[in-house]
């Protein structure tokens, strides 16, 4: 069975300092991987997603993510944080249909002025 | 540029009584799809829908029904709440199966 773990429950970050969102999964062939951003309020947003080819992917709002097979990673990074990034951000992996996505339990992400 | 609405917001039920939530897209979406999210995990998927007419079961059906009876619209019913369905529901959609998810801002149920 699919999975995904997301180690980290809370990040605290300063504006301006660079970030990582860790993302692990389990899955038996090669995944499609996604990331979704929560702002207060609101439903998910499509950061980026993962099919195939090149394994470092960029996304909206200055976000990226790199796809590592042999570490079974999809970890989300950002140069520089915004205050407006603050927000609960999830990983997502499955075959391609959306009816066998499965979301990791989120990360939350405060950022200090 | 609605997008997905979801309708109501907030609402606090007592343990039997029945409702409904709308979702409503104006994107012209075959696809879509009702979650529940709790604290601590992710999204799980309650019913889905491939097209008017149609809707199938996902992760969590138990306690649930749904029906789109137009394209636009999915609901979810709960014949018979229990505090085991407190939780934020979100409605989804997509135009094909494989293409991005367009979530609702979702509804806050707590049930008594």
């Amino acid at each position: 069975a699919q999975s995904v773990t997301q180690p980290d429950i809370h990040i605290t970050v300063s504006e301006g300092a660079s970030l990582e969102l860790r993302c692990n999964y389990s899955y038996g062939a090669t995944p499609y991987l996604f990331w979704y951003v929560q702002s207060p309020g609101q439903g998910l947003q499509l950061l980026l997603k993962y099919f195939s080819g090149d394994t470092l992917v960029q996304g909206i709002k200055g976000f990226e993510a790199e796809f590592k097979r042999s570490q079974s990673s999809f970890n989300l990074r950002k140069p520089s944080v915004h205050w407006s990034d603050a927000a609960e951000y999830f990983c997502a992996v499955g075959p391609g249909s959306a009816r066998q996505l499965t979301f990791g339990s989120g990360t939350q992400l405060t950022v200090l002025p | 540029n609605a997008g997905v609405t979801q309708t109501p917001k907030f609402r606090v039920l007592k343990t039997g009584q029945s409702m409904t939530l709308l979702c409503a897209q104006d994107m012209n979406h075959e696809y879509m799809y009702w979650y529940r999210q709790d604290p601590g995990m992710g999204l799980r998927l309650i019913h889905y829908s491939v097209g008017e007419g149609t809707t199938a079961k996902g992760e969590v059906p138990d306690g649930y029904n749904v029906s789109r009876l137009k394209k636009q619209n999915f609901l979810l019913g709960l014949e018979s709440a229990a505090p085991s369905q407190t939780s934020v529901y979100f409605c989804a959609s997509s135009y094909l199966e494989r293409e991005k998810l367009f979530f609702g801002s979702g509804t806050q149920l707590s049930v008594l």
